[in-house]
């Protein structure tokens, strides 16, 4: 079946732009996960949401950046005022529900560069 | 609270054995293995839970020691497919499973 998609794979910006970055989760996945990685580094927890519940924003950076979830399914990362240090790819993971045996899929990110 | 991966950065002629470490400073419950090839998206490898249950690819070997809080990825006769950047994450039920991530292990292997 599908994989997780995100779109766009590559996206430049000006500092100061917002960017909306878009995630497609695995059809029945009821976990989503926003990771940010930058350049040689491990993967940064931002926002993950299970369902219908509040969603854990505890790994998102400052509020600039803001996540959504539509239906259930697809989702919206927007970074507002873009800064150079936001330059990153960012990964979309989902998963059945959060928990310690299921693992997560992530789609192929996004590259942000901001100049 | 990141787990630290161990080697940065390994070297193999194809067919040499290789052992990715992977030790956090908490008590775990669960510890997952991704490889990330360049470009593209960390692949799941392998889930090592509290207790012994392990989840994972066949061909991919792995140890947890609870009291160590410190796991292992065993590669033997290595591939070149075996190429990429590997990555530990770990949860514990502290932090309801959310997974930190290790700076990842990065294994070359030369023909």
């Amino acid at each position: 079946g599908a994989g997780v998609s995100q779109s766009p794979s590559n996206k430049v910006t000006e500092k100061g732009k917002d960017v909306e970055l878009r995630c497609d989760p695995i059809s029945g996945h009821t976990a989503l996960y926003w990771y940010r990685q930058s350049l040689g580094q491990g993967l940064e927890f931002l926002i993950y949401f299970q369902g219908n519940s509040a969603p854990d924003k505890s790994g998102l950076p400052s509020d600039r950046f803001s996540a959504e979830r539509t239906g259930g399914s697809v989702s919206t990362l927007t970074i507002q005022r873009t800064q150079q240090e936001d330059s990153a790819v960012y990964l979309c993971a989902s998963s059945y529900p959060r928990g310690p045996t299921y693992e997560q899929y992530f789609g192929p990110g996004t590259r942000l560069t901001v100049t | 609270q990141q787990p630290v991966q161990s080697p940065q950065a390994v070297i193999l002629r194809e067919g040499e054995d290789a052992v990715i470490n992977c030790s956090s400073s908490k008590a775990l419950y669960s510890v997952h293995w991704y490889r990330q090839k360049h470009g593209e998206a960390p692949v799941f490898l392998m889930i090592l839970l509290k207790g012994g249950e392990q989840k994972g690819h066949e061909k991919i070997s792995a140890s947890f020691n609870e009291k160590k809080q410190q796991s292992s990825l065993y590669l033997t006769a290595s591939q070149l497919s075996y190429s990429g950047t590997y990555f530990c994450g770990t949860g514990d039920e502290d932090s309801n499973y959310q997974l930190i991530w290790g700076a990842g292990t990065k294994l070359i292997i030369k023909p």
